[in-house]
């Protein structure tokens, strides 16, 4: 049962451009939402993370927006660089259910020049 | 450097053997958490560890066991590996012990293991 999707397996955007990376979730308790972004042969590192009685967080050239009735979460880069290309993954967790993160597959982000 | 740290960074094994991956959480992190991804998969939760204690268990196979230890480093031992065990293994530390929180988790730069 994949509670948190990432339906997009790759993306690709110019430099300067906005990127905006889907993610959906099934769970209508989760609490939290993270992103995280991941380069080759390094860790996932958080990147910006909303809670459910927001709809909106932003930090700098990063925003996540969440919409609870549509179930549905995205993450917006304004203006894209290179150096954000990486895998993102979408991270959400419930407290009365132990809390620990669910992850979608992830979305390969390429940012061109 | 998150302050995770995982060893070893790389293991090539033959089916049918057992091996111990290693993690130290952040300085002060109670929670340890594992994590596989396999090739075009997400990270799967394996199993958490809050102060020496199991929490949380998810897909992990039987196969597979893990321990917190009195320093709070952790251990995830791999046994009868197949060919399907290829993946990376990551590690990840938070000071919750429920785990749901802003700040989510930290986490190591992941072993890579390869079944052959």
């Amino acid at each position: 049962d994949q509670q948190v999707k990432q339906n997009s397996p790759s993306l690709s955007v110019q430099e300067g451009r906005i990127s905006i990376l889907n993610c959906d979730y099934t769970n209508s308790m989760f609490d939290y939402f993270l992103w995280y972004k991941k380069y080759p042969a390094e860790g996932p590192t958080f990147l910006i993370s909303i809670s459910s009685i927001k709809d909106k967080n932003e930090d700098g050239r990063f925003t996540v927006f969440l919409n609870k009735s549509a179930k549905h979460l995205s993450l917006h880069i304004v203006p894209s660089q290179p150096g954000d290309s990486a895998v993102y993954f979408c991270a959400a967790s419930a407290r009365n259910q132990g809390g620990k993160l669910i992850f979608g597959q992830g979305t390969e982000l390429s940012v061109k020049p | 450097d998150s302050g995770v740290t995982q060893t070893p960074k790389h293991l090539i094994t033959a089916t049918g053997q057992r091996v111990t991956l290693r993690c130290s959480p952040r300085s002060g992190d109670l929670s340890v958490y594992w994590y596989q991804q396999s090739l075009d998969q997400g990270l799967q939760f394996l199993i958490q560890y809050y102060n020496g204690e199991e929490r949380a268990k998810g897909n992990i196979l039987e196969r597979f066991s893990a321990q917190q230890f009195p320093d709070l480093h952790s251990e995830l031992n791999l046994s009868s590996l197949e060919l399907g065990d290829s993946a990376l293994y990551f590690c990840a530390s938070s000071v919750d012990p429920g785990g749901a929180s802003m700040e989510g988790y930290t986490f190591g730069s992941g072993t890579r293991l390869t079944v052959v």
